[in-house]
């Protein structure tokens, strides 16, 4: 069946360093692939999202790139900042349903 | 902007109580869902619907049912709360389509004691 792997945290970086969040997954077919971000008390939002082999999706400085060859989608920050501290998801969908990952909390100090 | 709303962020409720968690978005999404999210086991499916009073089990449907009777309008219910449903619950919805995203409601925390 599907599945959704991605780095266990937390990870702990200082302002201004490089981001990545490994995500690697299992699946039938050529999913759709996604990053959501979640706020402290908040729910899930899109981060960004890339829906066919080797579309890079790319939103407020954060890059994941789909590798079939790989079956991964890392996400990358050149240079993290204070505000970007937050749990991140790795997900992919099928025909209805989407899987995810744990999520991996980051934590960036000033 | 799509929009989905739940009907409370913080419950408290007692054990054997009935609970309803309403969900309702206002983006004419065919498909919606209900997850519970535990510290260190992520997002678990508890039921989804692709359109009305439509419904299918996710992973852990046990001791939850849904009601879908109008498009936009999903509602969660705990037919006795028990203390092992505490958790964060997340409504969602999308479109039909791989491509799509789903959108999220801000969650509502349910504390059962």
């Amino acid at each position: 069946g599907n599945s959704v792997t991605q780095m266990e945290g937390p990870v702990t970086l200082s302002e201004e360093a490089f981001l990545t969040i490994n995500c690697t997954y299992t699946a039938t077919g050529y999913p759709s692939l996604f990053w959501y971000v979640q706020y402290p008390g908040e729910g899930l939002q899109l981060l960004l999202k890339a829906t066919k082999a080797d579309d890079k999706g790319s939103n407020k400085g954060f890059e994941a790139t789909y590798r079939k060859e790989t079956t991964s989608f890392h996400l990358e920050k050149g240079s993290v900042q204070v505000s970007d501290s937050a749990v991140y998801f790795c997900a992919l969908r099928g025909t209805y349903k989407y899987i995810f990952g744990t999520g991996t909390r980051l934590k960036v100090l000033a | 902007d799509v929009k989905v709303t739940q009907s409370s962020r913080y419950l408290v409720k007692r054990t054997g109580e009935k609970v309803f968690l309403e969900c309702v978005q206002d983006m004419d999404h065919e498909n919606m869902f209900w997850y519970r999210q535990d510290p260190g086991l992520g997002l678990r499916l508890i039921y989804f619907s692709y359109d009305v009073k439509m419904k299918e089990k996710g992973d852990i449907p046990e001791g939850y049912s849904v009601s879908r009777e109008k498009k936009e309008r999903f509602s969660l219910i705990l037919e006795s709360a028990s203390t092992n449903q505490t958790s964060m619950y997340l409504c969602a919805s999308s479109l039909t389509g791989q491509s799509y995203e789903q959108y999220f409601g801000p969650g509502t925390r349910l504390t059962v004691t």
